[in-house]
């Protein structure tokens, strides 16, 4: 079937302006996460959704960010008034019922980059 | 706090060889650790994982992975390199997030494959 996606592959914007990046999990994955990747380092923990609401926001950096998930599948991820610092890979992943053990399965990611 | 360190950057080996990439974790309870490889372009990708039991896991690709838990360690080994293995390695711990596991990953091992 088919598996994450993440819409678009890339975003360029300004500093200061407003972005939403997508995530369309796989079909039936209860569970979501949001994770940053800088460059030349590892993904980082930004949110985890369980159905709809956020279980887990402890890895947001700051107010400016912000992500909601209103009906248990797509999540958007919002960042207002973007940083030169904010420019990353955001990932997302998905896994069957949020369990220790289940398998988050990535997307692609989103290359965001703040100019 | 959780941690995860893969001391090497940067590995080159032949086509053909073995191969070994080190990770060391720090985590205060039992970990739930992971391998991932991420691909030009592509999402990361489980490799394999451990929770509990042998300590010595099977993986896809023909890899596999030994914890050793006196050593806090979880090593990557493959007997015989491809050419298509080259790509970024990412071992990470799991974190108790509720019922879930949040990632916490090192910083990646960058393998380069000789002809």
């Amino acid at each position: 079937g088919a598996g994450v996606s993440q819409t678009p592959s890339n975003k360029v914007t300004e500093k200061g302006k407003y972005v939403e990046l997508r995530c369309d999990p796989i079909s039936g994955h209860t569970a979501l996460y949001w994770y940053r990747q800088s460059l030349g380092q590892g993904p980082e923990f930004l949110i985890y959704f369980q159905g709809t609401g956020a279980a887990d926001d402890s890895g947001l950096p700051n107010d400016r960010f912000f992500a909601v998930r209103p009906e248990g599948s797509v999540s958007t991820l919002k960042i207002q008034r973007t940083e030169r610092g904010d420019s990353a890979v955001y990932l997302c992943a998905s896994s069957l019922l949020g369990l220790r053990t289940d398998t988050q399965y990535f997307g692609p990611g989103t290359r965001l980059t703040v100019l | 706090a959780q941690s995860v360190t893969q001391p090497d950057i940067h590995i080159t080996v032949s086509e053909g060889a073995s191969l070994e990439l080190r990770c060391n974790y720090s985590y205060g309870a039992t970990p739930y650790l992971f391998w991932y490889v991420q691909s030009p372009g592509q999402g990361l990708q489980l490799l394999l994982k451990y929770f509990s039991g042998d300590t010595l896991v099977q993986g896809i690709k023909g890899f596999e992975a030994e914890f050793k838990r006196s050593q806090s360690s979880f090593n990557l080994r493959k007997p015989s390199v491809h050419w298509s293995d080259a790509a970024e390695y990412f071992c990470a711990v799991g974190v108790n997030t509720g019922t879930a596991s949040k990632l916490t990953f090192g910083t990646g091992t960058r393998l380069q494959v000789t002809l």
